[in-house]
């Protein structure tokens, strides 16, 4: 059974730099197949994808996000990590990391990614 | 960026009775790249359908999907205490971003 957990500063200051690390258990992030994924959800709101990532390194962003974030992986240590710069209050929210799973559609080519296993969140606040 | 609107905003219903949940997007879903998840409060979501109908591993069978194009319909048929929650659609086929939408609150009547 694949696990996620989310770790990292729990407050930041608005203009810093947001850095969350997600740890996965269960399952090698070098095997391929998955991408790697971070997900956010404002106080009571909805939710808003923010990226995701392949084990080569090849990243998706949200437009609307693309130009403050990176999403990387570390395949030694079987995490992937979030940085989200120059943040204000609006990014206060519980951040998930997620996995992106596929299948062969009815067309016999690869879905994009859904999300099939989440971390259990964690809240950053963004406050001085 | 497509967008994702779901109906009813809320919606209350008694155990054993049958819910139906509605979200609607602003451009046709390719490959009915749709999935539905449920959401209880402190949790993260879990994921209940993808391609539309396809039910997730350990999913009851009580949960259905369907739908295409823009149209798309979670079906539970028969409330179980558990499945009061709020339920959230999410399109994965447009390129380059993943939307969800703002969510159906499932109450107990």
């Amino acid at each position: 059974q694949v696990q996620l957990q989310e770790s990292g500063p729990g407050l930041v200051k608005p203009s810093q730099t947001l850095s969350l690390t997600c740890t996965v258990s269960g399952g090698s992030i070098s095997s391929g197949g998955y991408y790697w994924s971070w997900i956010r959800q404002h106080p009571g709101k909805g939710l808003e994808w923010i990226g995701y990532i392949y084990y080569s390194g090849s990243t998706y962003y949200n437009p609307s996000l693309k130009s403050r974030v990176t999403i990387s992986v570390d395949t030694s240590k079987n995490q992937f990590s979030l940085k989200l710069s120059s943040v204000t209050a609006a990014d206060t929210a519980v951040y998930y990391c997620a996995r992106g799973s596929r299948y062969y559609d009815s067309s016999g080519y690869f879905s994009p990614p859904f999300f099939d296993y989440w971390g259990q969140g964690t809240l950053v606040t963004v406050s001085s | 960026e497509i967008v994702l609107t779901q109906s009813p905003g809320t919606l209350s219903l008694s155990p054993g009775e049958r819910a139906t949940l509605s979200c609607r997007a602003s451009q046709s879903v390719s490959s009915s790249y749709l999935a539905w998840y449920q959401q209880k409060p402190g949790q993260a979501p879990r994921l209940l359908i993808y391609g539309a109908s396809s039910r997730a591993t350990g999913i009851p069978d009580r949960f259905s999907g369907s739908g295409s194009g823009t149209d798309f319909t979670l079906t539970i048929s028969r409330l179980e205490p558990e499945d009061f929650a709020v339920y959230y659609c999410q399109q994965y086929g447009s390129s380059p971003a993943i939307t969800f939408g703002q969510g159906t609150r499932l109450e107990i009547k």
